[in-house]
């Protein structure tokens, strides 16, 4: 397995609901990231994880909530998010023997209503 | 001053050309630089990764890093119509926390 995978692909949520997003990895790779990207701009940055630890948040609102329950997966948690959140929601990974680069899932696709 | 700065195009070219594609700098401590290849509506793909100075080679790509002049390019030769993407460069300095360029959007024309 060579790949990040990410689901769902779309997503359509309402302000007061509660969804998940899921990323998976079976590379070995011991850090993972998430991204938020807005049409035609650069990904900003959202979290890092490294070895299941918390090691960045960029000052992202308590809405957006990560979790790593191992080395192979991570989740945001999304409540109360606002139609401004409306974004393509990126996984990357790096392997710990090339942390410098990562790999990117092909996205979740966030509209909020 | 932004930490990377890419000329966002769009940029067309007909089928064959050589591209080139090019970010600045403004922190010396950058050493790690990527180029990633986004489709619309798809993920970043990792092309070319290179460290510290130099240039780098994988098929019709190659990326050039001049860290005196803070500047990296990336060349495709023999352009194609499935090139046609947003090219995105991305670079940092402790290899964890990474910095984007805006993305340069191109099409290659048949």
């Amino acid at each position: 397995d060579t790949e990040v995978t990410q689901t769902p692909k779309h997503l359509v949520m309402g302000m007061t609901n509660k969804k998940s997003l899921k990323c998976e990895q079976h590379m070995g790779h011991r850090a993972m990231y998430w991204y938020k990207q807005k049409a035609k701009k650069p990904p900003e940055l959202m979290f890092v994880y490294s070895y299941e630890k918390l090691s960045i948040n960029e000052s992202v609102p308590s809405r957006f909530s990560p979790e790593c329950p191992n080395s192979s997966l991570l989740n945001l948690h999304l409540h109360a998010l606002q139609p401004e959140d409306s974004a393509l929601y990126l996984c990357a990974s790096s392997p710990p023997w090339e942390q410098e680069t990562q790999y990117f899932g092909p996205g979740t696709r966030l509209l909020v209503l | 001053q932004k930490e990377v700065e890419q000329d966002p195009g769009p940029l067309s070219v007909p089928e064959g050309a050589i591209v080139s594609l090019n970010c600045t700098y403004s922190n010396s401590a950058f050493q790690y630089f990527m180029w990633y290849r986004q489709y619309s509506r798809k993920g970043p793909e990792l092309l070319m990764y290179t460290y510290s100075s130099g240039n780098k080679e994988d098929g019709r790509f190659t990326a050039q890093v001049d860290k005196s002049s803070k500047y990296i390019s990336l060349f495709i030769r023999d352009s194609q119509p499935s090139d046609s993407a947003t090219y995105l460069c991305a670079m940092s300095d402790d290899g964890n926390q990474f910095y984007f360029g805006t993305g340069t959007s191109l099409t290659v024309i048949p």
